[in-house]
């Protein structure tokens, strides 16, 4: 079966700008969470969506949001770009919120300029 | 406070030898993920364990649920192994992951 697609892999933006990033999980995964990976904080947590609903957030400005469509499908969105949102963007699927058995996409690299 | 952490950061080796690279944690897991990153790359899923051993190739990862440690090992390594390697387990309290820092292999031929 397909993995976990993120699109687009590779984005350039200018600051000031937005952006939506999206996930699509497994087929038959309810549970997408995303994760911001930069060069001086590694991997955190964003938020993560099951059944369409947020259920977990991380430590990030308002200027990052999400949403989780019917199909599952997830996007992020991030305003007003800033030079330091410059990143990988990763995403993660799994059946369950529990992630025992989740899949990893191959991000989103992001470059902001 | 790290709930995971990564040993060595960075490891030089010549090309044919024998590596481990630790991941120790402090909570509770559902599962425990290798994920490999090559420069400037995507993120690639090595492994997936809950317990024991897993073999791909010249790769084996094992975990020990009681230690909660777990270790990768790459069999006569290769300069085409020089990446970034990641443990990430999955929490089994919440529905997140924790990532280690990565450890920078390079292999030299």
């Amino acid at each position: 079966k397909a993995g976990v697609t993120q699109t687009p892999r590779y984005l350039i933006k200018t600051r000031g700008q937005q952006v939506t990033l999206s996930c699509s999980p497994i087929s038959g995964h309810r549970s997408v969470s995303w994760y911001q990976q930069t060069p001086g904080q590694g991997l955190q947590f964003l938020f993560e969506y099951f059944s369409e609903t947020q259920r977990n957030k991380g430590n990030f400005p308002g200027r990052f949001s999400g949403r989780q469509f019917s199909n599952s499908r997830s996007e992020m969105n991030v305003s007003t770009l800033e030079l330091g949102d410059s990143a990988l963007y990763l995403c993660a699927s799994s059946f369950t919120h529990k992630n025992t058995e989740a899949f990893f996409g191959q991000g989103t690299r992001l470059t902001v300029v | 406070k790290n709930e995971v952490e990564q040993s060595p950061q960075n490891l030089t080796a010549q090309e044919g030898e024998f590596i481990t690279i630790n991941c120790s944690y402090s909570v509770g897991i559902s599962a425990l993920h290798w994920l490999q990153q090559h420069p400037g790359g995507g993120i690639v899923s090595l492994f997936m364990l809950s317990s024991g051993k897993k073999k791909h190739g010249r790769l084996i990862a094992t975990i020990n649920i009681q230690e909660k440690h777990s270790s990768l090992h790459i069999t006569a390594s290769h300069p085409r192994d020089s990446a970034v390697y990641i443990c990430a387990v999955a929490s089994n309290t919440g529905n997140q992951f924790y990532f280690g820092t990565g450890t920078s292999l390079t292999v030299i031929p």
